[in-house]
């Protein structure tokens, strides 16, 4: 059974940073590329951030390029994201979710990540 | 404003089929059979129920079926049943330096 496990979320002031961690199972960690993708309260979702199977390739959101960095560490079956230069608009729950081809087949249950002062 | 456009709301009795649209542009839904849809119940993760415009993961019921003309892809769902509330969102591939693109979400009552 595949699954996506994330952690690493909470809450954090303004132009600070968290690491956000997904821990996969159940699947090939190292033949998918992986993305994140995140939901603002009461919004819709959002692209932000994928990396190739072997991690050698990142993508990146407009809204979030520059200040979060995606990696992956194969050994642990593991995907990151960094999140820097947090902002007030960057308050959502982050989804982990195994990219197949051009879609996300299996979703984490989300970590929640509150910018606030 | 998202890139992919949805209706806010749709709604149908039981039984009956609703069809949710999604457009985009010649550079996204128009430019590639790269159509996803995801079904999303309130407090839970998203859910694939339709890739590459019209084809179904194993498991998701036949009921739900995909298409695509043009620079509008639509997700249909036959059947309506009230297991079926939720929100829906459309996403395709896009030739942008954002990748990937979502539709705002549309929220499915069944009444």
């Amino acid at each position: 059974e595949v699954q996506l496990l994330e952690s690493g979320g909470g809450l954090v002031q303004p132009g600070g940073s968290l690491r956000l961690s997904c821990a996969a199972s159940g699947f090939t960690f190292s033949s998918y590329a992986m993305s994140w993708v995140r939901q603002a309260p009461g919004k819709g979702l959002e692209w932000v951030c994928s990396v190739s199977d072997s991690g050698g390739r990142t993508y990146y959101a407009d809204s979030v390029r520059g200040r979060f960095t995606i990696s992956r560490d194969n050994s642990k079956n593991t995907v990151y994201v960094q999140l820097n230069s947090l902002r007030v608009e960057d308050t959502a729950m982050y989804y982990c979710a195994r990219v197949v081809q051009h879609h996300r087949d299996y979703w984490g249950q989300g970590i929640l990540v509150t910018v606030s002062s | 404003q998202s890139a992919l456009t949805q209706p806010a709301s749709v709604s149908g009795s039981p039984g009956q089929s609703i069809t949710i649209s999604c457009t985009g542009t010649s550079s996204d839904v128009g430019a590639y059979n790269y159509v996803s849809w995801y079904q999303q119940h309130p407090g839970k993760a998203p859910k694939l129920m339709i890739y590459d415009v019209s084809n179904r993961p194993s498991g998701v019921s036949n009921r739900f079926s995909g298409s695509k003309s043009g620079n509008t892809a639509s997700l249909t769902i036959s059947g309506l049943q009230a297991e079926d509330e939720a929100d829906y969102y459309c996403s395709s591939f896009a030739s942008s330096s954002t990748l990937v693109l979502f539709g705002g979400g549309t929220k499915v009552t069944v009444l």
